[in-house]
């Protein structure tokens, strides 16, 4: 089994509706989760980061975090072609230490005028 | 600040030949990593280090070697290039973890774009 995992896509929403991207890991223990945007071509940028349960809302962003069930979720309200990236969904496990992500192979999003 | 920076952006090596990917962030972050990524895929770990002088291995070290000798510079040493090692490698710098997971925000560099033929 996968440490982390997303549907690699692509998902294709119109502009203007909401894009849900979602990711499950397998390590019970871990207590950090990240969304990651990654222009083709170009390094990831940290839109988002969560570690409660619950909802976490930052402009358009919504991370959503379920540790029972063992999944996290980004929604992007109002979706917008410059939203059109690869979504990177990563986990620090709870073994080791520095701080280490554990990435996802990501999520193609398109969103279409 | 410039963040993260990575040299070359690009190189084409030859199966066997050896090259060092630079490396250095401004920031003043202790820890430090290297990435590689395939196409379609997720970042794999290669190395990391938490300081000058400590570096420690990710999931996939083989066939790579670091030095962290300051805390702004992290170069990967590929020896004996393969055909398996053509990636993009990232290098990403961070703060050690303080509580809040924004607190363990890694930064990017660029990326290199390396091809071995």
């Amino acid at each position: 089994q996968k440490e982390v995992e997303q549907n690699s896509g692509p998902l294709s929403v119109p502009e203007g509706a909401i894009a849900s991207l979602n990711c499950t890991y397998s390590d019970r223990g871990s207590q950090s989760f990240f969304w990651y945007r990654q222009y083709s071509g170009k390094s990831p940028e940290l839109i988002m980061s969560i570690y409660s349960n619950g909802d976490k809302e930052d402009g358009r962003f919504t991370a959503q975090l379920n540790k029972a069930s063992q999944y996290v979720s980004l929604l992007i309200r109002d979706s917008q072609p410059s939203d059109s990236a690869t979504y990177l969904c990563a986990v620090i496990p709870p073994t080791g230490g520095g701080n280490k992500l554990t990435f996802g192979t990501g999520t193609q999003l398109k969103v279409e005028l | 600040n410039a963040g993260v920076t990575q040299t070359p952006k690009f190189r084409i090596l030859k199966i066997g030949q050896s090259m060092t990917l630079q490396c250095t962030q401004d920031m003043n972050h202790n820890y430090m990593y290297w990435y590689r990524q395939d196409p379609g895929m997720g970042l794999k770990l290669i190395y990391y280090s938490v300081g000058a002088g400590i570096t420690d291995k990710g999931e996939v070290p083989n066939g790579y070697n670091v030095s962290r000798s300051t805390t702004e510079d992290f170069p990967l040493r590929l020896e004996l290039a393969a055909p398996s090692q053509t990636s993009v490698y990232f290098c990403a710098s961070s703060y050690p973890p303080r509580g809040e997971p924004s607190y363990n925000e890694q930064f990017f560099g660029p990326g290199t774009r390396l091809t071995v033929l």
